[in-house]
């Protein structure tokens, strides 16, 4: 089955500048990574998904970068606000599966 | 347009009592699965489940743990004679017949066994 490596655990940063959480993947079917959120006692809620066709997408202030060959992928914050602070999970699914391996999530703290 | 539900937000049970979770996922959606997650630490699959079906229960503990998604109601997980390593909030998601395509979170159970 798929397994999902997810670097750093966690992640201290000063307000305004950048995060980025790095991930690989072991089945090269993966094709479906998404992103997901978790603010404290609340659920994990969906930020931004690539899919294995695409190597970049970008939504505001955050970025998806996929690299297929190395099968790793990555999350970027720009401008990082008090209100990103958060625990992020990355995610792949294997194509023909529809079940989400998520990787162990990082912690992400924004200083003011 | 109701999201994934799952009731209760809290249960509180003694040791070697049951533990039923329930799950309605969104509107539509016949993809059904469970999460356990412990303090500070990531989503651990448990099982996934479609009408009728349990499709992959590879991440349940082959004993005390079930679980269902009948053709009418939601979808039950059910742990017999909990103990207290049981303790942890799990959630359920529900996505839609499409192939990698974005998984809906309820809010969570969360059970303390005492």
């Amino acid at each position: 089955g798929e397994n999902v490596e997810q670097h750093p655990s966690t992640l201290s940063v000063q307000e305004g500048d950048s995060a980025v959480i790095k991930c690989t993947y072991s089945d090269s079917a993966s094709n479906y990574f998404p992103w997901y959120k978790q603010e404290l006692g609340k659920r994990p809620q969906l930020i931004i998904d690539i899919r294995s066709n695409v190597g970049e997408k970008k939504d505001q202030r955050i970025a998806v970068t996929l690299n297929k060959t190395a099968k790793h992928f990555s999350l970027h914050i720009t401008e990082t606000q008090p209100e990103d602070s958060a625990v992020y999970f990355c995610a792949a699914t294997s194509g023909g599966s529809y079940i989400p391996t998520f990787g162990r999530g990082t912690s992400l703290i924004v200083h003011p | 347009n109701a999201g994934v539900m799952q009731n209760p937000r809290h249960l509180v049970r003694r040791r070697g009592q049951e533990a039923r979770l329930r799950c309605s996922p969104v509107k539509g959606h016949s993809h059904v699965y469970w999460y356990r997650q412990l303090p500070e630490e990531g989503l651990k699959f448990m099982v996934y489940l479609q009408k009728e079906n349990i499709i992959d229960e590879s991440g349940m503990p082959k004993e005390r743990f079930s679980a269902e998604f009948p053709k009418e109601g939601p979808s039950i997980l059910r742990i017999q004679q909990v103990v207290r390593g049981d303790s942890a909030a799990y959630f359920c998601a529900s996505s839609g017949d499409r192939v990698g395509t974005e998984a809906f979170f309820g809010q969570g159970t969360r059970l303390t066994v005492v």
